[in-house]
């Protein structure tokens, strides 16, 4: 099956910094989202980004279809954006298969 | 308009005791999902509802794990004999139309098998 990997595992910022998250799978995809979860556990579906690049605040994705790659952009992070983010791909089988997630933590 | 919502919150049951689980998607979305969150782990999908019908059922961890959607609304997750290796966080979520929709989360319940 489909292989999905996220980097860095683990990622401190101080307040203002900026950041990119990885996700590479390995075989073509259907669909491709990022998730946020929230130090209290609370889900949010960011992005939906089979290809081609998305803006949303100071939040971007931008997804390679062709090289099987996906990175997130955090600019000018905030405390609020601690957390884990997931990507997931939705392949032919109608499954969603996540990554491992990369932990954030912003410092103030 | 309400969220997802999710009963019970939290279930504690004694191992080999049956448990369903409850998910209200937001009205009028047609796509329900559930996940499943161990303990300080990562999301595993379960299962996919567009409309009625689940077109892969082969994400549910073992065949004492179930799942329904009835009236294209209200869904059911019901786990026979539990073992203890089915605690975890269980977490529904719907989406307006399946594929690029954006998916909303319920708060999820938290199941501890005994």
């Amino acid at each position: 099956g489909i292989q999905v990997e996220q980097s860095p595992p683990d990622l401190i910022l101080q307040e203002g910094a900026n950041s990119t998250l990885r996700c590479n799978f390995s075989d073509s995809v259907n669909n491709l989202q990022w998730f946020h979860q929230n130090p209290w556990g609370q889900l949010i579906n960011l992005f939906y980004i089979p290809s081609g690049t998305k803006q949303n605040g100071r939040l971007s994705a931008t997804t390679v279809a062709t090289e099987r790659y996906s990175l997130l952009y955090i600019s000018s992070s905030q405390t609020t954006d601690s957390g884990v983010y997931f990507c997931a791909v939705f392949s032919g089988t109608y499954k969603y298969i996540f990554g491992t997630g990369t932990r954030l933590k912003v410092l103030a | 308009g309400a969220g997802v919502s999710q009963s019970p919150s939290n279930k504690v049951t004694e191992k080999g005791k049956d448990v369903e689980l409850r998910c209200d998607p937001i009205s009028g979305h047609t796509a329900l999902y559930w996940y499943r969150q161990s303990l300080g782990q990562g999301l595993e999908f379960l299962i996919y509802f567009q409309g009625n019908s689940a077109p892969d059922k082969s994400g549910l961890p073992s065949d004492r794990f179930s799942a329904e959607r009835t009236g294209g609304s209200v869904s059911t997750l019901t786990i026979q004999r539990t073992q203890q290796e089915d605690s975890a966080v269980y977490l529904c979520a719907s989406s307006r139309t399946s594929g690029g929709s954006t998916q909303y989360f319920g708060p999820g319940t938290r199941l501890t098998v005994l």
